[in-house]
């Protein structure tokens, strides 16, 4: 089967800095993606990681490690409204894009 | 706003029923997907068409089916339908339907929310 597994709930407090972790096993590997959903909201692409090593996007980072099936989400300088669910995706077939997404990790904002 | 829309907003439905999700993707997307999302289950690949054809199949019941059109707009049809069908449905779309580069974004719509009594 194709899993990914990532922490239900992550809580933390405005300014800070917090990581949602990712391990993906999956039947190929074709780039690991992030999106956020805000509460029953439309799920938004956050980022993207092809290649080991580090992406910045303004206060978002991700991280993959393919040798370790793993990456994450850095969010710095968290804000209230960056309380959302986050997920990372796998896409697992060359041929294809679908994704394949973890269940989720709700990250809880407080001041 | 991602460009991609979805009709109806809410459903409301009993079981054994059949109802219809329509879907119109971004402006020169040619891919459409369709994913379910409840409560514990995250967001559950459904499946996904390419101008057209279908091109993957992931965890889809034999009572959904789903098609795209000439115009490229969606459908997904649920069948026979069971108390556990109730979920947010969420169609997404992205220029891509193969390998070819790209970061791998798709453009998802507001949802369906289906609730089967």
């Amino acid at each position: 089967g194709q899993s990914l597994e990532q922490p239900s709930e992550v809580t933390a407090v405005e300014g800070a800095i917090v990581q949602i972790n990712c391990t993906y096993q999956t039947s190929g590997f074709y780039g690991l993606s992030w999106y956020q959903q805000h509460d029953g909201g439309a799920p938004t692409f956050l980022s993207y990681n092809a290649l080991d090593g580090l992406e910045e996007t303004g206060r978002f980072s991700s991280f993959l490690s393919r040798s370790d099936s793993y990456g994450y989400l850095l969010l710095q300088e968290l804000q209230m409204k960056d309380s959302a669910s986050y997920f990372c995706a796998v896409r697992p077939n060359q041929a294809g894009t679908a994704l394949i997404f973890g269940k989720g990790t709700t990250l809880s904002v407080s001041s | 706003d991602s460009g991609v829309t979805q009709t109806p907003k809410h459903l409301i439905t009993a079981t054994g029923q059949r109802v219809t999700l329509r879907c119109s993707p971004r402006s020169g997307d040619l891919s459409v997907y369709w994913y379910q999302q409840s409560l514990d289950q995250g967001l559950q690949f459904l499946i996904q068409y390419y101008n057209g054809e279908e091109r993957a199949k992931g965890n889809i019941l034999e009572r959904f089916s789903a098609q795209q059109f000439p115009d490229l707009h969606s459908e997904l049809n649920l069948s026979s339908l069971e108390l556990g069908d109730s979920a947010l449905y969420f169609c997404a779309s992205s220029p891509q339907g193969a390998s070819g580069g790209g970061t791998n974004e798709q453009f998802f719509g507001p949802g369906t929310r289906l609730t089967v009594l």
